[in-house]
């Protein structure tokens, strides 16, 4: 079976600076999808960006942006300039054949 | 935007008691799923749902049961309420290869 590690249960960040939260998987599959998703206070989760894991080309979206390396499972998040907004959990996300497997996710507090 | 209502936000419930948690999406998208979600456990598949009046088991379906009568409405049944069933649930649905959209929660307190 799939699973998804988040090595960082809390991470902590300036506003303005940069910050890169971690994510490993483990699968046999060749054909999936990564996502990282946002869960703010408000516990509305949010899909924040998403890599087909047949693209090389690392997805971006605004300041978020990831680094995809497929062979060593590794699919991390970047966010750019981060604001007061960006604080919420953060859960990465596998989805090959079968459902989705979430992470445990990563709590970031940003300060301001 | 496809929008996916469930129909409490809050829910407090004695033990013992049979709840309802309601999931409706207006997308018609096929696939539909139910977590829990509980500090740092993240989130649990609790039952998914590939089509109408169809049902699979997730993670920890025990304690649990569905219904997926119509396309759009899929319900999660706590028969017998208890104690260590306080959580947070989120119902999410999708289409076949994109991410899942989600509602926003119903926190349940059983008591």
């Amino acid at each position: 079976a799939q699973t998804v590690t988040q090595s960082q249960p809390e991470m902590s960040v300036q506003e303005a600076e940069t910050v890169t939260l971690s994510c490993t998987y483990d699968t046999s599959e060749s054909d999936y999808y990564l996502f990282w998703y946002k869960q703010p206070p408000s516990r509305q989760m949010i899909l924040v960006i998403r890599q087909e894991a047949y693209k090389q080309q690392n997805a971006t979206e605004n300041r978020f942006s990831v680094n995809f390396q497929k062979a060593a499972k590794s699919f991390s998040l970047k966010i750019s300039d981060s604001q007061l907004g960006d604080a919420a959990m953060y859960f990465c996300a596998y989805r090959g054949s079968e459902k989705l497997v979430f992470g445990k996710g990563t709590k970031l507090t940003v300060n301001p | 935007d496809v929008k996916v209502t469930q129909s409490s936000r809050y829910l407090v419930k004695r033990t013992g008691e049979k709840v309802f948690l309601e999931c409706v999406q207006d997308m018609d998208h096929e696939n539909m799923f139910w977590y829990r979600q509980d500090p740092g456990l993240g989130l649990r598949l609790i039952y998914f749902s590939y089509d109408v009046k169809m049902k699979e088991k997730g993670d920890i379906p025990e304690g649990y049961s569905v219904s997926r009568e119509k396309k759009e409405r899929f319900s999660l049944i706590l028969e017998s309420a208890s104690t260590n069933q306080t959580s947070m649930y989120l119902c999410a649905s999708s289409l076949q290869v994109s991410g899942y959209t989600f509602g926003s929660g119903t926190r349940l307190t059983v008591v």
